[in-house]
């Protein structure tokens, strides 16, 4: 048990549809991390949230639209997305942003068709 | 090339054996990390470390900061090893605050 839940776990959508991805943490951390993993690359890190505020946005398509309600919850809304979006997509979290343990949760494997 | 650069990229053991895995970085760091991930995605966090040499169970990571160079020991390896293992570094000071990863070595302990 991580502590992190993503839901779904698998997702396959089509170019033109819009779905939402979840991310809940039940650690009692003020930070949480959206990235994406691709076949044979490095993770990339998409979004950072520290207190429900964006701190960082790593050069991210517009098609993917972050949400952070709460310091418990992370959303990735996703529209219009292309193939090559495919990929397994993590949430983490940490006590703090900027020095601390990231607790990850198990994924979404996403793929565009 | 990418800042981080583990070796090897594909490691195949047999039960028992001692592993070694390599990370090389290039830029200056605040702590580097070393993660677990299992087939399915699961991402663990195995150790963080700044300075000199953590144990924990059958797994050690040790740090040299001059030669920006950090290796993770398996002992006694255990086919239930067998995993991704992923080194990423946090830069320092300004806004390097950011994990960079490595491609990750993929292990695989036959039993």
């Amino acid at each position: 048990e991580t502590g992190v839940t993503q839901t779904p776990r698998h997702l396959v959508m089509g170019m033109t549809n819009k779905k939402s991805l979840k991310c809940e943490q039940h650690l009692g951390h003020n930070a949480m991390y959206w990235y994406k993993q691709s076949a044979k690359k490095p993770l990339e890190l998409m979004f950072v949230y520290s207190l429900e505020e964006r701190v960082e946005n790593n050069s991210v398509p517009s098609r993917f639209s972050p949400e952070c309600p709460n310091s418990s919850h992370l959303f990735l809304h996703l529209h219009t997305l292309q193939p090559e979006d495919s990929a397994l997509y993590l949430c983490a979290s940490s006590q703090d942003w900027f020095t601390d343990t990231q607790y990850f949760g198990p994924g979404t494997r996403l793929t565009v068709l | 090339k990418n800042e981080v650069e583990q070796s090897p990229q594909n490691l195949t053991a047999q039960e028992g054996e001692f592993i070694t895995i390599n990370c090389s970085y290039s830029v200056g760091i605040s702590a580097l990390h070393w993660l677990q991930q299992h087939p399915g995605g699961g991402i663990v966090s195995l150790f963080m470390l700044s300075s000199g040499k953590k144990k924990h169970g059958r797994l050690i990571a040790t740090i040299n900061i001059q030669e920006k160079h950090s290796s993770l020991h398996i002992t006694a390896s255990h086919p239930r090893d067998s995993a991704v293992y992923i080194c990423a570094v946090r830069g320092s000071g300004g806004s390097n605050y950011k994990l960079t990863f490595g491609k990750g070595t993929l292990l695989t302990v036959n039993p």
